[in-house]
């Protein structure tokens, strides 16, 4: 079946790293992304990932991938109050077009 | 390269009437997919079009069309609207909606149904 799951909240101090977790359900999923959205906006692609990857970074973004598990992983470091917004994990599988979205982690960050 | 574009940002109709949402990709993209989004049931998948062609539908009721032209833009239509309407509907384009093209989003409408 396809699901993907992730905690709905995060707290994180100002300059620490975030780590947003998520799960999925479908092992043929080929692709794997993270979306950021900011209040009154569409969806931002951040980063994505191949399955056959164990990790992608790209700046302050570290993307870790267990494939076992079906598990992903988002890292912010150096959170900044810019970062506050709701970030949703994806996949997608080779046989469909559509992405399978999370329900959404709320980051929030505090002084 | 200007973004996905997506007109009007905002709408209120009413239970019964109809509406048309527009979508322009980014140029150089033919694929394009719609999703809502609302906070009971987050971002759903409502369907695909790829060069003029529906490729792939949700679950969603015969009330919600669609349709692209043949320079990728696209429209989404919901007819006989209903409360549970209301929601954040987001378009999305890719080169050609293969699985290692990303799709790119718009800022979406927001549809209000009074």
């Amino acid at each position: 079946g396809e699901d993907v799951e992730q905690s709905l909240f995060l707290s994180v101090r100002e300059g620490d790293s975030s780590v947003i977790n998520c799960t999925y359900t479908d092992s043929s999923s080929t692709y794997l992304y993270w979306y950021k959205q900011e209040p009154g906006a569409g969806l931002q692609l951040l980063t994505y990932i191949f399955s056959n990857m164990d990790m992608k970074q790209d700046q302050r973004l570290t993307v870790l991938l267990n494939k076992k598990d079906k598990h992903l992983s988002l890292r912010i470091a150096d959170t900044q109050t810019g970062d506050s917004a709701i970030y949703f994990c994806a996949e997608r599988y080779s046989s469909a077009s559509k992405i399978i979205f999370g329900s959404g982690t709320r980051l929030s960050i505090r002084p | 390269k200007a973004g996905v574009t997506q007109t009007p940002r905002y709408l209120i109709k009413t239970r019964g009437q109809q509406v048309t949402l527009s979508c322009s990709p980014i140029s150089g993209h033919r694929s394009v997919s719609w999703y809502q989004q609302t906070p009971g049931q987050g971002l759903q998948f409502l369907f695909e079009y790829f060069s003029e062609t529906q490729r792939n539908k949700g679950n969603f009721p015969g009330r919600f069309s669609g349709r692209q032209f043949s320079n990728s833009r696209s429209e989404m239509n919901v007819s006989t609207l209903e409360l549970g309407d209301s929601a954040l509907y987001l378009c999305a384009s890719s080169y050609r909606g293969q699985e290692n093209q990303p799709q790119h989003f718009g800022d979406g409408t927001r549809l209000s149904i009074l």
